[in-house]
């Protein structure tokens, strides 16, 4: 069944390391989204992808990367350059870029030791 | 500059009553408007949306309700569930072609409780 996927559910890791977090879908969506959620907060845009191949920064997109080189994957990277990168981390899609719902994926939490 | 707001942290209401979430933007070129149910360490559900040449949308027990000229929506939930308790956050779109195209931009949350 359609759906999107995030792995893994929690992770841990040191200060100073980057790391990768998955996002995978099956939905044929064009468009996906990479939230931060912190405590107490809305979701906060952080990068966002229209098309392969390219993408947009969001409104908190420092210390982040992201790459957009297939339609199903949109992976993010927590880089050292991320100030409080403890949160968690929501992934979405759309059909479109446009006024599309958005479906988001089931999260995964960060903790940075 | 939050743009979307819910001012109401939290809210209580007893089973088969009316539950009324609210939300205030402040960005007229908002044009589309969802409200989304989350549970803790879940990503959030779609629930409803309406866009912005409507003033009124209904799904089962779920209606949700624009008033553009005073920048306020509202999701009216009747009757009420237990299994309704979740935070709730409204979210806003700009138009295609526009600077915040297909982008989201979301309110803090409001925490519902629904007591049986």
């Amino acid at each position: 069944d359609g759906g999107i996927t995030q792995s893994p559910k929690y992770l841990f890791r040191k200060e100073g390391q980057n790391v990768t977090l998955s996002c995978e879908q099956n939905l044929n969506h064009d468009a996906m989204y990479w939230y931060r959620q912190d405590p107490g907060q809305g979701l906060r845009l952080i990068y966002y992808s229209q098309i392969v191949n390219d993408f947009q920064k969001g409104d908190i997109a420092e210390g982040y990367s992201v790459s957009r080189e297939k339609k199903e994957s949109f992976p993010l990277t927590v880089t050292s350059a991320q100030k409080n990168p403890t949160a968690f981390y929501l992934c979405a899609s759309s059909r479109s870029g446009n006024t599309d719902t958005q479906y988001f994926g089931p999260g995964t939490r960060l903790t940075v030791l | 500059d939050q743009q979307v707001k819910q001012n109401s942290p939290s809210l209580s209401v007893q089973e088969g009553r009316i539950s009324i979430l609210n939300c205030d933007y402040t960005n007229s070129m908002f044009d589309y408007f969802l409200w989304y149910k989350k549970y803790p360490a879940e990503g959030p559900t779609f629930l409803i949306s309406i866009s912005s040449i409507k003033d009124k949308n209904e799904d089962g027990r779920f209606t949700v309700f624009l008033n553009k000229s005073a920048k306020h929506l509202s999701l009216h939930i009747v009757p009420s569930q237990p299994g309704d308790s979740a935070v709730y956050f409204c979210a806003a779109s700009g138009g295609a072609g526009g600077t915040s195209y297909g982008k989201l931009t979301f309110g803090q949350g409001t925490i519902l409780t629904v007591h049986p």
